[in-house]
């Protein structure tokens, strides 16, 4: 069992949709929960992140961190076609290297 | 630039031959990653350098792969005698000490 799960997808939607990602985890001492999302032939780049539990709101975009069930995820609201990507969780303790998930496809279409 | 950049954004090479990859990290960030992505997957970290510490270079896949890295500045990833499944992108990172990682475009890699 790989120390971060995510389901790779891909996932399609409609213009408009509530979108919602997922990662599991398996290390209880990860501190740190990030977001990235990267476009097509482009580097990953970071979206949101949180520290330790709860929910984190920037736009449309909303991370939660359930600690208790080891399950983050992050919500697009008002999904748009701009928002087609791989997102990509990763998560850490301390300054320890970040793990990643393998990331989930992610199509708004029109 | 105020992001990292890296170098070539593609290379096309032959098996058997040498490659080298660049990175320029953000300046100022004491912190460097190398990651390869393959098509599909997530992504596998290679080796990370943290200021004048010694590099963890625990995800190198084999002794054909090694990297450097001058002071906080510039690093190379070297990949000696490349296979086909060599094939991947390659991202490099940076971040200060304990903050997040800054992603460059990668080097897209293609071996023959």
């Amino acid at each position: 069992q790989k120390e971060v799960e995510q389901d790779p997808g891909p996932l399609s939607v409609p213009e408009g949709a509530i979108v919602s990602l997922n990662c599991t985890y398996s290390n209880s001492a990860f501190q740190y929960f990030m977001w990235y999302r990267q476009y097509s032939r482009k580097g990953p780049e970071l979206l949101m992140y949180t520290y330790s539990s709860g929910n984190k709101e920037d736009g449309r975009f909303t991370a939660q961190v359930d600690k208790s069930s080891k399950y983050i995820s992050l919500f697009i609201r008002d999904s748009q076609p701009s928002d087609s990507a791989t997102y990509l969780c990763a998560m850490r303790r301390g300054s320890y290297i970040p793990t990643f998930g393998r990331g989930t496809s992610l199509i708004v279409h029109p | 630039g105020a992001g990292v950049s890296q170098s070539p954004s593609n290379k096309v090479t032959e098996k058997g031959k040498d490659v080298e990859l660049r990175c320029d990290p953000i300046s100022g960030h004491t912190a460097l990653y190398w990651y390869r992505q393959r098509l599909g997957q997530g992504l596998e970290f290679l080796i990370y350098f943290q200021g004048n510490s010694a590099p963890d270079k625990s995800g190198l896949p084999s002794d054909r792969f090694s990297a450097e890295r001058t002071g906080e500045s510039v690093s190379t990833l070297t990949i000696q005698r490349t296979q086909q499944e060599d094939s991947a992108v390659y991202l490099c990172a940076s971040s200060l000490e304990t903050d997040f990682q800054y992603f460059g475009p990668g080097t897209r890699l293609t071996v023959l």
